[in-house]
């Protein structure tokens, strides 16, 4: 499997929306509902934010919402805060896991 | 609250061993699906394996650069994960995390802060 696709970075405003692209194939987005996303601060542990392609788990804000169309699936993050300023990567599951290489959310 | 805490990196040779340890808490452990998970230096997260819990037969499935020289075992009387890491070469630098995975969606739902691991002459 070859990693999926994402902007290398994206940025935008406090109080603004943005939206992190996902693309990998029919093979993997495209077949399974098993996208999920991750929020990494540096020298902290990653955070699930996404599931199932569009669910939240417990105690991640309603700003963070995921879908998918096709072979992409897009993470939107709305009403920008500084504190979710970090790196994001995609994931989706097809029988083995292949991950994103990575974007990083700047808040400007 | 669960608590996942990587141990066991370190500075290694190429051809050399290693074993990461995980210690687990806050919840079944025997019972759980367990992943570790690695950042290489620069670049992105690469899935290295996951073992299934006690009551679905707790096998074993590695991602292909690894297969054949990492082996993930638990040790459910101490709550710890390990990843045994054999043959090393280079190019397994990196950050090594554990995570728990949710069972039927598949994803990695609560992450340990990692471990690292540096390949080198």
């Amino acid at each position: 499997q070859s990693a999926l696709t994402q902007p290398r970075s994206v940025s935008g405003s406090p109080g603004q929306s943005v939206t992190i692209s996902c693309t990998g194939t029919s093979s993997d987005v495209g077949s399974y509902n098993y996208v999920s996303w991750y929020q990494h601060h540096p020298g902290k542990a990653p955070k699930l934010m996404i599931y199932d392609v569009s669910q939240r788990p417990s105690g991640v804000p309603d700003r963070f919402s995921g879908s998918k169309s096709g072979n992409t699936a897009s993470l939107t993050i709305s009403g920008l805060q500084a504190e979710d300023e970090a790196d994001f990567y995609c994931c989706s599951y097809a029988g083995s896991w292949v991950f994103g290489g990575g974007t990083k959310l700047t808040v400007l | 609250e669960v608590q996942l805490v990587e141990s066991g990196g370190g500075l290694v040779k190429p051809g050399g061993s290693l074993r990461l340890s995980c210690a687990a808490s806050g919840f079944i452990f025997s019972n759980a699906w367990m992943s570790w998970v690695r950042q290489t230096p620069g670049k992105g997260l690469e899935w290295v394996g996951r073992m299934k819990g006690k009551t679905d037969g707790g096998t074993t499935d590695y991602a292909a650069p690894v297969k054949g020289r990492f082996t993930i075992s638990r040790d459910a009387s101490k709550n710890t994960l390990y990843l045994q890491m054999n043959s090393l070469k280079t190019e397994d630098t990196a950050v090594y995390y554990c995570t728990s995975l949710l069972r039927f969606s598949h994803a990695f739902d609560s992450w340990g802060l990692g471990t690292m691991v540096t390949v080198s002459a």
